[in-house]
């Protein structure tokens, strides 16, 4: 597999359940990130890992709660999720602290539905 | 003020014209800045970047960018259906210190190309 994955695609729970969402990237890159796309919005970011350390947690509620085992994966853990939480959840990938060339790649997103 | 604006649109050009998307940004300290296309449905995908004042050029794509204005611009010449989709403008920061790129995303043109 290339480039970043992200699984499932699709995502329905109720708001008792507790599920993960899965990224993965095969480009070598040493950061990775969670952004959350709502309709008419701009992309929030929620998480960012460099060299698997957190190095910034923007106000996101602890019912979402991120992971990062090795700079190839990152898991986000969803727990009491509520309505308003349903939107597409993105991953993407850097390479951490590059020239200022280097943009995201992005993961197919994963589209939650929480009812 | 949104630290990133696009105008939402829809922007809507004929076949073959050239289609001209704006951006405006309020940090002085902004270093890059990247074009991401997005299809409805779909995760975004890196089109263009830049960070020297002046224009680049990819193909049909020409980003523009004016620091002293704090606006970067993409122009797309000889615009087909295809091209028919949402484009996000984003500033990168770079960090000092703690890793990551942070790219701030504004909320997107959608733009459509009509036969």
């Amino acid at each position: 597999e290339t480039g970043v994955t992200q699984t499932p695609r699709h995502l329905v729970m109720g708001m008792t359940n507790k599920k993960s969402l899965k990224c993965e990237q095969h480009l070598g890159h040493n950061a990775m990130y969670w952004y959350k796309q709502s309709a008419k919005k701009p992309l929030e970011l929620m998480f960012v890992y460099s060299l698997e350390e957190r190095v910034e947690n923007n106000s996101v509620p602890s019912r979402f709660s991120p992971e990062c085992p090795n700079s190839s994966h990152l898991f986000l853990h969803l727990h009491t999720l509520q309505p308003e939480d349903s939107a597409l959840y993105l991953c993407a990938s850097s390479v951490s602290g590059a020239g200022p060339n280097y943009g995201y790649t992005f993961g197919s997103g994963t589209r939650l539905t929480v009812v | 003020q949104k630290e990133v604006e696009q105008n939402s649109g829809p922007l809507s050009v004929p076949e073959g014209a050239i289609a001209s998307l704006n951006c405006t940004y309020s940090d002085r300290g902004s270093q890059s800045f990247f074009w991401y296309r997005q299809y409805s449905g779909k995760s975004p995908e890196l089109i263009m970047s830049i960070y020297s004042n002046g224009d680049k050029e990819d193909g049909r794509f020409t980003a523009q960018l004016n620091k002293a204005s704090q606006y970067v611009s993409l122009l797309i010449r000889d615009s087909q259906p295809s091209d028919s989709a949402t484009y996000l403008c984003a500033v990168n920061i770079i960090r000092v210190t703690g890793g990551g790129n942070k790219l701030t995303f504004g909320t997107g043109t959608q733009l459509k190309v009509e036969l």
